[in-house]
């Protein structure tokens, strides 16, 4: 069964640090998403990505949040100058196409924040 | 907002029981997803059900959607421990952003 792939598992960073979370979409899926879990929250879009630009984002994904896809396996999400609010699980998801298709989530990274 | 909310937030069954999860939402909605989640790992795809579709079936797993009530459920039959895990319904309003409720923690007890 193909898998979305989310590397590194845990990042622990310091605050203003910039960090950056990679994933892995399955190959032959065209949209990729990011979303975050803050502990004992619920899960929040963060972002969805297709044909090399931004499709939607969400009021989080301000400018300390930047998306990329640097090859053709790739798609990273990148935190400028981290907070400690943005601990959380981030979530790297992927679709086949736009519409009515569950999603395929990776096992995410938890970061911490200190 | 359209966000989902399930009930109950937490259930706690034998093996071999049937569970029953209900999630409401409060906008039209194009489909409604259900996932689980086992502890600290990440979302698992169940179950998609159209707005035109009222049931679905998947194994054990049958998911209803009422459009009029703004409500889904999702019934697990003969639940096994391996069941344990908690349990997010996801609406869809327009393009392919997943607006999640607040879960069900279901524990199947052996």
């Amino acid at each position: 069964e193909p898998e979305v792939t989310q590397t590194p598992s845990h990042q622990v960073t310091q605050m203003g640090q910039e960090v950056i979370l990679r994933c892995v979409p399955i190959s032959n899926h065209l949209y990729f998403y990011w979303y975050r879990q803050i502990l004992g929250q619920k899960v929040e879009f963060l972002v969805s990505f297709y044909n090399n630009e931004i499709s939607e984002k969400s009021e989080i994904f301000d400018d300390q949040f930047s998306v990329e896809r640097p090859d053709g396996s790739n798609f990273t999400l990148k935190i400028r100058s981290t907070k400690l609010e943005d601990s959380a699980m981030y979530f790297c998801a992927s679709t086949p196409g736009a519409t009515a298709y569950g999603y395929t989530f990776g096992s995410g990274t938890r970061l911490t924040v200190v | 907002s359209q966000q989902g909310e399930e009930d109950p937030q937490a259930l706690s069954i034998q093996e071999g029981e049937n569970a029953t999860m209900n999630c409401s939402y409060k906008t039209s909605i194009n489909n409604l997803q259900w996932y689980r989640q086992n502890s600290g790992r990440g979302l698992v795809h169940l179950i998609l059900i159209r707005s035109n579709e009222r049931e679905k079936h998947s194994g054990r797993l049958r998911v209803t959607l009422d459009t009029s009530k703004k409500s889904s459920s999702l019934l697990i039959t003969a639940s096994r421990a391996a069941d344990t895990a908690s349990y997010f319904c996801a609406t869809v309003f327009a393009g392919n952003m997943l607006t999640f409720g607040g879960g069900t923690r279901l524990m199947v007890k052996p």
